[in-house]
């Protein structure tokens, strides 16, 4: 019974260089959240997608990322044009429906240099 | 607006002392509440949830009570063992679309 999946676990990239992120959500939930976790600090939500659809990007920033929850395939978190400010650890949660507990993968920790 | 405060860390104690985690909160409706913990690089992991007022949630010895007259969910146990050593997330949420996290309180229990 997998969990959410995220990968990879650490991603090193280069100011300006881009950064993918992958999930694939647990069997079943249909629901993907990104969150954000800067050190020392409490997650940020950054969006909600469905399959195709983003239903809530309230917390995402308005320039340089962008996220996709494709028919097929993993959800994707895409950052362009890192900056050092980007580095966090970025966790994916997924949920079968709304208003379910959401269950998270173990983060993809991204650095930039 | 919905938002969550916790109490600040670290917290330490001493392996069978009592935890208390204080946790209030500010929402608009009628919120549904976590607590998750999160173990040194990893995710976090659903520890219990209340869903509507006087509610109590539980699991693996923890506890929290959803109190709306005090907008609180503080998280108890009454005898805390090493391997609780994680922090502690406060969460809640109204629509389903995002939770509100805490900032989190961070756990260490010494033998």
């Amino acid at each position: 019974n997998a969990g959410v999946m995220q990968n990879p676990r650490h991603l090193v990239r280069r100011r300006g260089q881009e950064a993918r992120l992958r999930c694939s959500p647990m069997k079943g939930h249909s629901h993907v959240y990104w969150y954000r976790q800067l050190p020392e600090e409490g997650l940020k939500f950054m969006v909600y997608l469905q399959k195709e659809n983003i239903i809530d990007e309230s917390g995402m920033p308005k320039e340089r990322f962008s996220a996709e929850f494709p028919k097929e395939g993993p959800s994707i978190l895409r950052i362009q044009q890192v900056v050092r400010g980007d580095s966090a650890a970025y966790f994916c949660a997924s949920s079968p429906s709304q208003n379910q507990p959401q269950h998270f993968g173990d983060g993809t920790r991204l650095s930039i240099l | 607006g919905n938002s969550v405060t916790q109490m600040e860390g670290p917290v330490t104690l001493s392996e069978e002392a009592f935890l208390t985690i204080n946790c209030t909160y500010t929402a608009t409706g009628y919120p549904s509440l976590f607590w998750y913990v999160q173990y040194p690089g990893e995710g976090l992991q659903l520890l219990l949830k209340a869903t509507k007022a006087d509610d109590k949630g539980s699991n693996k010895g923890f506890e929290a009570t959803y109190r709306k007259e005090t907008t609180s969910f503080h998280l108890e146990k009454g005898s805390v063992q090493v391997s609780d050593s994680a922090v502690y997330f406060c969460a809640l949420t109204n629509t389903g679309n995002q939770f509100y996290f805490g900032t989190g309180t961070s756990l260490t229990v010494i033998p």
